[in-house]
């Protein structure tokens, strides 16, 4: 199946500092890539959908200003979490869809740990 | 409105066979996907049903009735490896994921 990485797998920061989470699919071109948070014993949240070359959709509840995306390449998407806050600490996921591939499926990354101390 | 409905939590025996029931209600509807999910770790595919009827892999099977908005996922000689969270999500109209809030498989020996 389909790679996707994500970076860094684990981070922690001070309250008030920014975190940049890197997505990349490492053998296919996705268009669309979708960032999840999850919560300790809770499902997946979908944040948003980042198209490349277009700028993201954000569910609803989800500050565009404190969690902003960036879809630069048909590879790599970014999250960053601006000021963040002890609230912000989760684990975020990062999936990308291969369009080109079997049953619109999408393939997860291996999810980032974010601690805000 | 979208809705996925999974049970919470399950327990089944080492060796045994477990069946996890899911019903959706999606707006359009472009398939059923089952995942595993271990402590920590993310999602990881397992199946995925957009026309009716029973899909086998190995130990796992996955069903669909879309009439009755109704998919199941088989698990047959489960080992212990084989605890972890399972995720039924269904694919709308726009090509995006509802999911369910996962059923947690306990294993005992």
């Amino acid at each position: 199946g389909a790679v996707v990485s994500q970076h860094p797998s684990w981070v922690i920061c001070k309250s008030g500092t920014s975190v940049k989470i890197e997505c990349r699919s490492l053998d296919f071109q996705a268009t669309t890539m979708f960032w999840y948070r999850q919560f300790p014993k809770q499902s997946l949240m979908l944040m948003a959908t980042s198209n490349e070359g277009s700028k993201a959709t954000y569910e609803q509840g989800v500050e565009k200003d404190k969690f902003l995306i960036n879809h630069a390449s048909l590879t790599l998407s970014t999250l960053t979490v601006t000021s963040a806050h002890p609230e912000d600490s989760s684990f975020y996921i990062c999936s990308a869809r291969d369009l080109g591939g079997e049953a619109n499926e999408q393939f997860f990354g291996p999810g980032t740990r974010l601690t805000v101390l | 409105g979208q809705n996925i409905d999974q049970p919470t939590e399950m327990t089944a025996t080492e060796g045994a066979i477990v069946q996890i029931n899911c019903t959706y209600q999606t707006s359009g509807f472009n398939g059923l996907f089952w995942y595993q999910q271990h402590a920590g770790e993310a999602p990881t595919f397992l199946s995925y049903n957009v026309l009716d009827g029973l899909e086998e892999k190995g130990r796992f099977s996955s069903f669909l009735s879309r009439s009755k908005g109704y998919s199941y996922l088989l698990l047959k000689e489960l080992q212990m490896k084989d605890s972890a969270s399972y995720l039924c999500a269904a694919m709308d109209s726009n090509y995006q994921l509802i999911w369910g809030a996962g059923t947690k498989l306990i294993i005992k020996p």
